[in-house]
């Protein structure tokens, strides 16, 4: 089966300008996350979709990010505008569904890599 | 709210040597421990994972990790590494949750191994 897919792999943008991130998560998988690494720091959560829902988006930075999950499919993060501080890697994962009391193996993208000049 | 420490962010060792990477975590709640390596230019790969159980784990690549409740820790270990080895590792935790929620993961700032010949 193909793994977690991200677009683009690279992006270099000015501040100000705008940034749309796209996730791909593996097929059947209901869970699907975000999470960011600031350079020399550690990878941080950012939000987790169930379908199309939020359930958790107490990572978000600020108002100026917005994810999305329409359909329950592919996932949009968008920075808008961005500024210097939200240069860093932007990592997707993925689950099945999680049995009661259990655990789901999180599948990871390669991330993205966005520059904020 | 759960915290990752990885001491150490650089491991050098020769090939064939035996090598650990140390990770002591703390919560205020029961949790699930994972490790991940990121190769250069790929996303994280689930290396290994302690749910319940024995607390030695054996994960992918030959590497394996021991839980020890009392020191908080999850150190991961291998007994001989190879080239291939070099790459980033990542501890992490996610706090268990009978029922609701997700399990976003808390990680540590990762320690890069560097197997030299």
């Amino acid at each position: 089966e193909a793994g977690v897919t991200q677009f683009p792999s690279h992006s270099v943008i000015e501040k100000g300008q705008t940034v749309t991130l796209r996730c791909d998560p593996i097929s059947g998988h209901d869970n699907l996350y975000w999470y960011r690494r600031v350079m020399g720091k550690e990878i941080k959560f950012l939000l987790h979709f169930v379908k199309e829902s939020k359930q958790d988006e107490s990572g978000m930075p600020n108002n100026r990010f917005l994810a999305e999950r329409t359909g329950g499919t592919y996932s949009t993060l968008k920075v808008q505008p961005a500024e210097l501080e939200d240069s860093g890697v932007y990592f997707c994962a993925s689950s099945r569904t999680r049995r009661q009391g259990g655990t789901d193996t999180q599948y990871f993208g390669p991330g993205t890599r966005l520059t904020v000049l | 709210a759960q915290s990752v420490t990885q001491l150490d962010s650089q491991v050098p060792v020769f090939e064939e040597a035996p090598v650990e990477l140390r990770c002591n975590y703390s919560s205020s709640v029961s949790v699930y421990l994972f490790w991940y390596v990121q190769y250069p230019n790929q996303g994280l790969q689930l290396l290994l994972k302690y749910l319940s159980g024995s607390t030695l784990v054996k994960g992918i690549n030959g590497f394996e990790a021991e839980f020890n409740k009392s020191q908080t820790s999850f150190h991961l270990r291998k007994p001989s590494v190879h080239i291939s080895d070099t790459a980033e590792y990542f501890c992490a935790v996610s706090p268990y949750i009978l029922t609701g929620g997700g399990n976003k993961l808390t990680f540590g700032t990762g320690t890069q191994l560097k197997v030299e010949l």
